[in-house]
């Protein structure tokens, strides 16, 4: 059975510091999800990781994938307010489009 | 871009009473849509995979007599919360991909549905 576990999972942190978000999954994969969850609303697709080594950055994001360590990072740079969120990975095991998710890291940042 | 379109966004029903709620991929074709379900404060768990003209393939511990899903088009998948109690109160997402995408794969809206 698939586990993806993510860590911290409440982040509280300041303006303009940087800070990295761990994605773990159990079983060999390399499609790898990141997205972002705000109060009472759906998910935003941030990244879509499909191989290992791959790296992507959008704005003050970047996420990063190593199949072969089962880990994928997302990582702040100079973090501003409007970065508070919940963020969730999600890993395809069986490239199904079927995924399964990380219990989210919430993340307050502090002004 | 690709948009998936869920109806009701919002729903109260009372306990017994059965609610349906509609995801629709409005401008690309889905032969497989997902159900998720997320309480407050808590992940999404995947309930069922919806496939286009068959029957639904349901997660464990998910009842499927209780949630009746149907995808009758390429376009839109159903799920109907049959009997519904307080404790099935919940945001209810599903999502779609197209492979033009990249492998994208997107997210309706999600219905919060509140049973009284």
């Amino acid at each position: 059975e698939l586990k993806v576990e993510q860590n911290p999972l409440f982040l509280s942190m300041q303006e303009k510091k940087n800070y990295t978000i761990y994605c773990n999954y159990s079983t060999t994969s390399d499609r790898l999800y990141w997205y972002r969850q705000d109060p009472g609303k759906s998910l935003e697709s941030l990244f879509v990781l499909l191989s290992n080594g791959a790296v992507k950055q959008e704005g003050r994001l970047m996420a990063s994938l190593d199949t072969k360590a089962r880990l994928s990072t997302l990582h702040i740079t100079a973090a501003v307010h409007d970065l508070s969120a919940t963020y969730f990975c999600a890993v395809d095991e069986d490239r199904d489009d079927k995924i399964i998710f990380g219990k989210g890291t919430r993340l307050h940042i502090l002004p | 871009g690709a948009v998936v379109s869920q109806h009701p966004s919002r729903v109260i029903c009372k306990s017994g009473t059965s609610v349906k709620i509609e995801c629709r991929s409005l401008d690309f074709q889905a032969t497989t849509m997902f159900w998720y379900r997320q309480f407050p404060k808590q992940s999404l768990m995947l309930m069922a995979t919806s496939n286009e003209g068959s029957k639904a393939t349901y997660e464990q511990g998910v009842e499927k007599d209780k949630f009746l899903i149907n995808h009758a088009s390429l376009t839109l998948s159903t799920l109907t919360v049959t009997s519904a109690h307080p404790e099935d109160s919940s945001f209810y997402i599903c999502s779609a991909t197209t492979r033009r995408s990249g492998n994208t794969i997107y997210f309706g809206e999600g219905s919060w549905l509140t049973v009284v």
